[in-house]
């Protein structure tokens, strides 16, 4: 398997433009998640699914963020307007899915690294 | 609420030399723990996890983790450190039913391995 593939690998732009992140999950995992990281906030969950519906997604930082997943293999995350503070590597992640109640081992992408201007 | 806590930012050890890298964490109920290493510009990738049962896990690259529910920690280690080893590495906490099942990952340590 090819693992998790997001892309683009890098991304510039300029603040006010829209953005979007794109992920592949592993074939067969039922559940993705949606991650950002930077040096002052370290990893921080911003949404994840289950079955293509979401389930928790309190980690959004603000209406400017919206994740969709409209099957099973793939996911996008949206920024817009973009501003500066979003610069950050964004990573997707998926599993199997629950078991009893807890997920299974998560699988990272290599992550989209966004840089806004 | 579920927490983790890895107490160290850097951990310096030299190669050949036994590491630690500690983790504590906070939850209600069963605790699920991971621990995922982060090489540069990469993304996560998984090394270990306790689901239940034996309290010494062993996972990818020589390392193992103690689960050590007094204590409530889950310390990575290994005998013998190489300088590859040199990563950001991250603990990872889930219990059941708690949160939607969702992980909760500490802030992450850095191992520095010096030859």
């Amino acid at each position: 398997d090819a693992g998790v593939i997001q892309s683009p690998r890098h991304e510039v732009t300029e603040m006010g433009q829209e953005v979007t992140l794109r992920c592949k999950p592993i074939s067969g995992h039922n559940s993705l998640f949606w991650y950002r990281q930077t040096m002052m906030r370290g990893l921080e969950l911003l949404i994840y699914f289950n079955n293509n519906v979401p389930i928790d997604d309190s980690g959004m930082p603000e209406d400017r963020f919206s994740a969709k997943m409209p099957n099973a293999s793939f996911s996008t995350l949206k920024i817009q307007p973009s501003e500066p503070r979003d610069s950050a590597v964004y990573f997707c992640a998926s599993s199997l899915g629950l078991a009893g109640g807890v997920q299974e081992t998560q699988y990272f992408g290599p992550g989209t690294r966004l840089l806004v201007l | 609420a579920q927490s983790v806590a890895q107490p160290e930012d850097q951990v310096n050890v030299a190669e050949g030399n036994p590491l630690t890298v500690k983790c504590t964490y906070s939850v209600s109920g069963n605790p699920y723990l991971f621990w995922y290493v982060q090489y540069p510009n990469r993304g996560l990738q998984f090394l270990l996890k306790y689901i239940t049962g034996d309290n010494l896990v062993k996972g990818s690259y020589g390392f193992e983790a103690e689960f050590n529910k007094s204590q409530t920690s889950f310390h990575l280690k290994k005998p013998s450190a190489l300088v590859s080893d040199s990563a950001l590495y991250f603990c990872a906490v889930s219990a059941i039913y708690n949160q939607g099942g969702k992980l909760i990952f500490g802030q992450g340590t850095e191992l520095s391995v010096k030859p």
